[in-house]
């Protein structure tokens, strides 16, 4: 198994440009949750979903969308993008609510 | 609202030593207790979940162990090696304010083996 994969690794944007971090796991979990992490704090939770079609936020919901058509994907989209949205973004997933999450490698975003 | 800390922020040993790295968190409320490695650049790497109900869990060199009535677990790493050099994080899984379960992050340990 590969486990969670990331895609880009890094990637630089534009204030207002928008982008997608892709996300995939095959180990067919039903959920999956998308972090930020900052330099000196914990990792923040985006949004998550339970299983297939369906999401819900977590803490630092504002400026992303999720989706989650198939149980394998859980693509985090970036309408407009922002400095603040600077940060390395990770996807997990997990059996259950109560397994372990089991993290991808990240992606390194910078917005300029 | 859950609270984790992790003290301190950065510890420095000799190779070989025993160490301990410390996690505490604010409401005994959880489900489990995961500590996860980190490498400079990289993803979290799981090392050992501890459930609820348990007191602790081992693997190789590792031994995490969890007391939910003081908020405490620590983990415990023998005979360390220039390899081990990392930052360390805890987790706890819990029910969030909004009736979901979330996942709250210490800010973790960095640790540097000395050879």
């Amino acid at each position: 198994n590969a486990g969670v994969t990331q895609t880009p690794k890094f990637r630089i944007l534009k204030i207002g440009q928008s982008m997608t971090l892709q996300c995939t796991q095959d180990m067919n979990h039903n959920y999956m949750y998308w972090y930020r992490q900052d330099p000196g704090m914990g990792l923040k939770l985006i949004y998550y979903s339970v299983g297939a079609g369906i999401t819900d936020k977590g803490e630092v919901p504002n400026g992303y969308n999720v989706s989650r058509s198939t149980t394998e994907d859980f693509p985090l989209r970036l309408e407009l993008a922002a400095p603040s949205q600077t940060s390395v973004y990770f996807c997990a997933s997990s059996y259950s609510k109560i397994g372990g999450q089991f993290f991808g490698p990240g992606t390194r975003l910078t917005v300029l | 609202k859950q609270e984790v800390t992790q003290i301190p922020a950065a510890l420095s040993v000799p190779e070989g030593e025993n160490l301990v790295l410390n996690c505490s968190f604010t409401d005994s409320a959880i489900y489990n207790l995961q500590w996860f490695r980190q490498d400079p650049g990289k993803g979290l790497t799981s090392l050992l979940l501890i459930q609820s109900s348990q007191r602790e869990q081992t693997s190789g060199r590792l031994n995490a162990s969890l007391d939910k009535s003081s908020g405490r677990s620590t983990l415990y790493i023998a005979a360390s090696q220039p390899g081990d050099s990392a930052t360390y994080l805890c987790a706890v899984s819990h029910i969030s304010n909004f009736g979901n379960e979330k996942l709250t992050f210490g800010t973790g340990t960095r640790l540097t083996i000395i050879p």
